[in-house]
């Protein structure tokens, strides 16, 4: 079975850049996997962030960037802030009708 | 503006079964495919089901597969997830989702809590 990867954490300092990934144990990512990422802060509900790899949600600010990086979908932050922090989720379509999330990636700011 | 909004959660026991409803507004819900997933309690997000605009298909994870069921009422803009035989690892968080071109899902609403427990 299909498993979609991502980093369970991942810290940054304020004002740097990280990247978030986002992977397949079987078979690499491509744009045909639709990429896009949600993300939910505590206690609140999931929202988009991105979509088609790379398309923004609206009023998401352009230091939000997604590509596919080698074989996985990556979600690039610049100038990161504290309340970026968030949990990350990404979710790929797997061409059979069916979608599947990664596990999250908690993003830190420290 | 579109919303979604998510009801019909509570507690039910194992083997039992529950239907929660998603009420739709703001948009042509007719046209529009619509989704379900869920949170477990301290866990990721997992997709659950998914409605073609046209009603047409439907596809599950294979977790759900055999026992839920999703389905709509256009009539009264309201998606519905049928959920039989459930189970301790149901207990979740339940959100829908509007279907968007391009083979992604945006949810609104704040979901509806399920739990399954004796």
């Amino acid at each position: 079975q299909t498993v979609v990867t991502q980093e369970p954490s991942i810290s940054v300092s304020p004002g740097g850049t990280v990247t978030l990934t986002c992977g397949l144990t079987f078979g690499s990512v491509s744009a045909r996997s639709y990429p896009a990422w949600f993300r939910q802060t505590a206690g609140q509900a999931p929202r988009t962030l991105m979509y088609t790899t790379n398309t923004r949600s609206y009023g998401v600010p352009d230091r939000f960037s997604g590509s596919i990086l080698g074989n996985r979908a990556a979600l690039t932050i610049t100038g990161a802030q504290a309340d970026d922090e968030s949990d990350y989720y990404c979710v790929l379509y797997m061409g059979d009708g069916t979608w599947v999330f990664g596990g999250g990636t908690t993003l830190t700011v420290l | 503006q579109v919303q979604l909004i998510e009801s019909g959660g509570g507690v039910v026991q194992p083997g039992g079964s529950l239907r929660l409803s998603c009420a739709a507004s703001g948009f042509t819900f007719s046209i529009f495919g619509m989704h379900w997933f869920r949170q477990a309690p301290g866990k990721g997000l997992e997709w659950v089901a998914v409605m073609w605009h046209d009603g047409s298909q439907q596809f599950y994870a294979d977790s759900v597969r055999g026992r839920f069921t999703i389905s709509r009422d256009i009539s009264k803009n309201t998606l519905y997830l049928q959920m039989n035989s459930l189970r301790a690892e149901d207990t979740a968080v339940y959100y829908c989702a509007r279907a968007e071109p391009g083979h992604w899902f945006d949810p609104r609403g704040q979901g509806t809590l399920v739990t399954v427990s004796s």
